[in-house]
């Protein structure tokens, strides 16, 4: 089984700012793909980024990129000029490969505040 | 095009009382997934489905059935439901292929008192 961790329960910055979220996983699996999922306070879950984990090439979508360390089992979340509508809780997600209908398995997550 | 849909959005039960959630998509996706999402916590996997007549349990599935006669619907039952089943929960859904994204209806909450 896999696990997921976020080690950040809650991080805040000023609107304009680059913030970082972490995302360590853990699994034997050598094919598979990580999420970025965020959830503002109207609770839908809205896909932020994905990575397949055979690229070696970071995903870059708009503001929002990730440093993926597949050696260190690593998945951080970078969001560069942070605006308010950014505030939200943040899941890392995790997908074992194979195109088995396997679920998602997600950290704790991470809240997100931007202050003006 | 609605996408996912769950009804309803908000219901108190009672302690040993049943309700089925209702989730529907219009998007022809075969693989339908239902999760809970508890307190300060992420969502975890409660059963999913990759066609119709097809289901199979996730990681928590005690407490809970479904049924996939179709491939539009996936319905979530609880039976004898107890204060441990309060949460938001969310179905999902996903076209079949290699680390396909899933698109997430907009949950109901569940209150067990």
């Amino acid at each position: 089984a896999q696990t997921v961790t976020q080690s950040q329960p809650e991080m805040s910055v000023q609107e304009a700012e680059t913030v970082t979220l972490s995302c360590t996983y853990d699994t034997s699996e050598s094919n598979y793909y990580l999420f970025w999922y965020k959830q503002p306070p109207s609770r839908q879950m809205i896909l932020v980024i994905r990575q397949e984990a055979y690229k070696q090439q970071n995903a870059t979508e708009n503001r929002f990129s990730v440093n993926f360390q597949k050696a260190a089992k690593s998945f951080s979340l970078k969001i560069s000029d942070s605006q308010l509508g950014d505030t939200a809780m943040y899941f890392c997600a995790f997908m074992k490969g194979g195109g088995g209908a396997d679920g998602l398995t997600f950290g704790k997550g991470t809240h997100l505040i931007i202050q003006p | 095009n609605a996408g996912v849909t769950q009804t309803p959005k908000f219901r108190i039960l009672k302690i040993g009382q049943s309700m089925t959630l209702q989730c529907t998509q219009d998007m022809n996706h075969n693989y339908m997934y239902w999760y809970r999402q508890d307190p300060g916590m992420g969502l975890k996997l409660i059963y999913y489905s990759v066609g119709a007549g097809i289901t199979d349990k996730g990681e928590v599935p005690n407490g809970y059935n479904v049924s996939r006669s179709t491939t539009e619907d996936f319905p979530l039952r609880l039976e004898l439901a107890a204060p441990s089943q309060t949460s938001v929960y969310f179905c999902a859904t996903e076209l079949a292929g290699e680390g396909e994204t899933q698109y997430f209806g907009p949950g109901t909450r569940l209150l067990v008192l």
